[in-house]
């Protein structure tokens, strides 16, 4: 168990659609970050925030934000699903700003179905 | 110049056997190089890593060669057994500015030992 708590598990959801992923550091991690997965893909970087503010953006889509509130748990809101958003959507986090060692903490996952 | 290229893409290897996966870099500036194990359904996580002033680092059945002039390095898995069956995934950290780091990963090397 990592710490690090994601939810929901599973969502089953429609194109057109809005859901929202929450994500949970571990304790006293102040860093959340957020990939993308898609089957058999590797991790696609979305976007990290630190202590309430966002620190680096990657391959994130315009339909897509995310942002942490100040009790550090983050959420993922992803609009105007397509078909092609169907993926894993991980939630990690590290102690510092940025992991300079490179270890991040990550959750089981999100699992996105969009139909 | 940012990417790490990861090969095999996949590997299948006999029980007993020493699986071998490889990665490369080409920014002389990466100084941190991790691996992660991805079981299926689980998010990655951190399994061993290693500084490029280091040529070779052990834990347990898992050892990373690092070859700094070649710029690459190495996953190798002593006596693999099935339970090893996983993602892997290498990846170079880089300061991006200040105390800000990025991780850059790979693509990932699906494996599977046989029993």
């Amino acid at each position: 168990d990592s710490g690090v708590t994601q939810t929901p598990k599973h969502l089953i959801t429609a194109t057109g659609q809005r859901v929202t992923l929450r994500c949970s550091p571990r304790s006293g991690d102040l860093s959340v970050y957020w990939y993308q997965q898609s089957l058999d893909q590797g991790l696609q970087f979305l976007i990290q925030y630190y202590n309430g503010e966002e620190r680096a953006k990657g391959n994130i889509l315009e339909r897509f934000s995310a942002q942490q509130f100040p009790d550090l748990h983050s959420e993922l809101n992803l609009s105007s699903l397509e078909l092609g958003d169907s993926a894993l959507y991980f939630c990690a986090s590290s102690v510092g700003q940025a992991p300079n060692t490179g270890e991040l903490f990550f959750g089981e996952g999100s699992r996105l179905t969009v139909l | 110049q940012q990417q790490v290229k990861q090969s095999p893409q996949s590997l299948i290897v006999q029980k007993g056997g020493i699986p071998i996966i490889n990665c490369a870099y080409e920014n002389t500036a990466f100084d941190y190089f991790p691996w992660y194990q991805q079981f299926p359904g689980k998010g990655p996580a951190l399994l061993i890593a290693i500084r490029p002033d280091v040529s070779e680092k052990k834990e347990g059945r898992f050892t990373i060669s690092f070859n700094k002039s070649a710029k690459q390095f190495s996953l190798h898995i002593m006596d693999s057994q099935p339970g090893d069956s996983a993602t892997y995934f290498c990846a170079a950290n880089l300061m991006v500015g200040g105390s800000n780091y990025q991780l850059i990963w790979g693509a990932g090397t699906k494996l599977i030992i046989k029993p």
